[in-house]
């Protein structure tokens, strides 16, 4: 089985601070993880993937394969980063995803 | 980027009868299309894999006589939630995945919000 925890369901922050979103993840093979996001009244959409080692608006998430965690961080949040955040792992069944409970980000000005 | 469209977007029903929400990849075929409900401040509860050509595969705990899923062509799957009750009410979305540069990327559509009365 596979599982995907996000500790916090809201974070709020200060524009200009820095920002960590937590996931970790239960899985017995080798997942692949992603972080999902969607702004409000948009749809869901791809952020980045473990796999990519990409910076994509300044989020960046490392696998910890020790520690089973996949935490998305940014140095200085922006107010445009507000937005639920979805982590997500595909294991052996094709594509399937497993969401995590997401994590509403609030950035204040 | 890959599109994924849903319709309606919004549909309101009575209890007792049935509704039918598409979910449509617009510039690629998807042989396999999955479907999600999301609650209230909730994540999203993957309901069943759809796919094309054969029987669609239920989580466990999804009734497939109540949520019945028709993948009849590369782009089109459906739900459709027959006998509607209130506690059927929430966001339904699809996705669908595309192969790009060697790797499955997830499409979702914008997603049904289903209100029964």
């Amino acid at each position: 089985a596979q599982r995907v925890t996000q500790p916090e369901k809201l974070l709020s922050v200060f524009k200009g601070a820095p920002v960590e979103l937590k996931c970790n993840y239960s899985y017995s093979g080798s997942p692949e993880l992603f972080w999902y996001v969607q702004y409000s009244r948009q749809r869901l959409q791809l952020l980045l993937r473990h796999i990519s080692r990409e910076s994509i608006k300044g989020f960046t998430a490392d696998l910890n394969k020790g520690e089973t965690s996949f935490h998305l961080k940014k140095p200085f949040a922006q107010e445009e980063d507000s937005a639920m955040y979805y982590c997500a792992l595909s294991g052996d069944a094709g594509n399937m995803l497993t969401f995590g409970g997401g994590t509403r980000l609030m950035v204040k000005p | 980027g890959a599109v994924v469209s849903q319709h309606p977007s919004r549909v309101i029903c009575k209890s007792g009868t049935s509704v039918k929400i598409e979910c449509r990849s617009l510039d690629f075929q998807a042989t396999t299309m999955f479907w999600y409900r999301q609650f209230p401040k909730k994540s999203l509860m993957l309901m069943a894999t759809s796919n094309e050509g054969s029987k669609a595969t239920y989580e466990q705990g999804v009734e497939k006589d109540k949520f019945l899923i028709n993948h009849a062509s590369l782009t089109l799957s459906t739900l459709t939630v027959t006998s509607a009750h209130p506690e059927d009410s929430s966001f339904y979305i699809c996705s669908a995945p595309q192969l790009g540069q060697g790797f499955r990327e997830q499409y979702f559509g914008p997603g049904t919000r289903l209100t029964v009365t």
